[in-house]
């Protein structure tokens, strides 16, 4: 039903910057709603990222980023560790359908 | 910060329902809203609808407005998701999350999550 598209799987190396990209449409994304981000450990209940676009909560380190842009957003990830090994989530409200969506997740491996 | 205090594992047959439980440990739910959101083994998250329990107003995601529903206990801090006519596809860890009910909002914090399955 995700109508936030994202890449099924990134991978880099430690130390390296990754990006995962998100992908919506003129009534989501594009309609200015803002989008957010959730890093789900395995085995672990999803925890937020970034939330309103690129607001880190507290605790978040700050080698996690994150923008908007038109239809799309992106999350970037410096400096990557093993620990960052995880299911990311993009998340935004989508006027057509009322409801509160999320991407289909992106599987960060690290190398 | 108010952490969210799931019920146990479900084990159902097809065709039964089951209830989960979310409680609010260390606090209230305020006037925030407690939204349900499931998600299939190895799959992605599928948000499911929301209650906002001091109110009682409810929303629900369409393809489950038929056979579920959303409660709330105000007096202990805990809100209830039922689904009915439980199939094999609604095998999932199902977690409750709050949010400020809004358009813009996010989720946070999460419950730990209950494992319903459902076999024959």
């Amino acid at each position: 039903q995700s109508v936030l598209t994202q890449p099924p799987s990134v991978s880099g190396a430690p130390g390296q910057r990754v990006t995962i990209s998100c992908t919506g449409s003129s009534s989501d994304i594009g309609a200015g709603y803002d989008v957010h981000w959730y890093q789900q450990l395995p085995g672990t209940a999803p925890k937020v990222l970034i939330y309103g676009n690129s607001n880190r909560p507290s605790g978040v380190p700050d080698r996690f980023s994150a923008s908007k842009s038109g239809t799309s957003a992106s999350l970037a990830i410096t400096g990557l560790q093993a620990e960052d090994e995880a299911d990311y989530y993009c998340q935004a409200y989508d006027s057509s359908l009322s409801a509160w969506l999320f991407g289909a997740g992106t599987k960060l491996t690290v190398l | 910060q108010v952490q969210l205090v799931q019920s146990g594992t479900e084990m159902k047959r097809p065709g039964s329902s089951v209830k989960v439980s979310c409680q609010a440990s260390g606090g209230t739910f305020s006037d925030s809203a407690v939204s349900w959101v499931r998600q299939a083994p190895g799959q992605g998250l599928e948000w499911m609808g929301w209650i906002v329990p001091i109110y009682g107003t409810t929303t629900y995601a369409q393809r489950f407005r038929a056979r579920l529903t959303f409660t709330a206990d105000e007096s202990t801090s805990t809100a209830y998701m039922e689904l009915r006519s439980l199939r094999s596809e609604d095998t999932a860890v199902y977690y409750c999350a709050t949010f400020t009910w809004t358009p813009g909002s996010w989720f946070d914090p999460w419950g730990q999550g209950t494992l319903v399955a459902v076999s024959s």
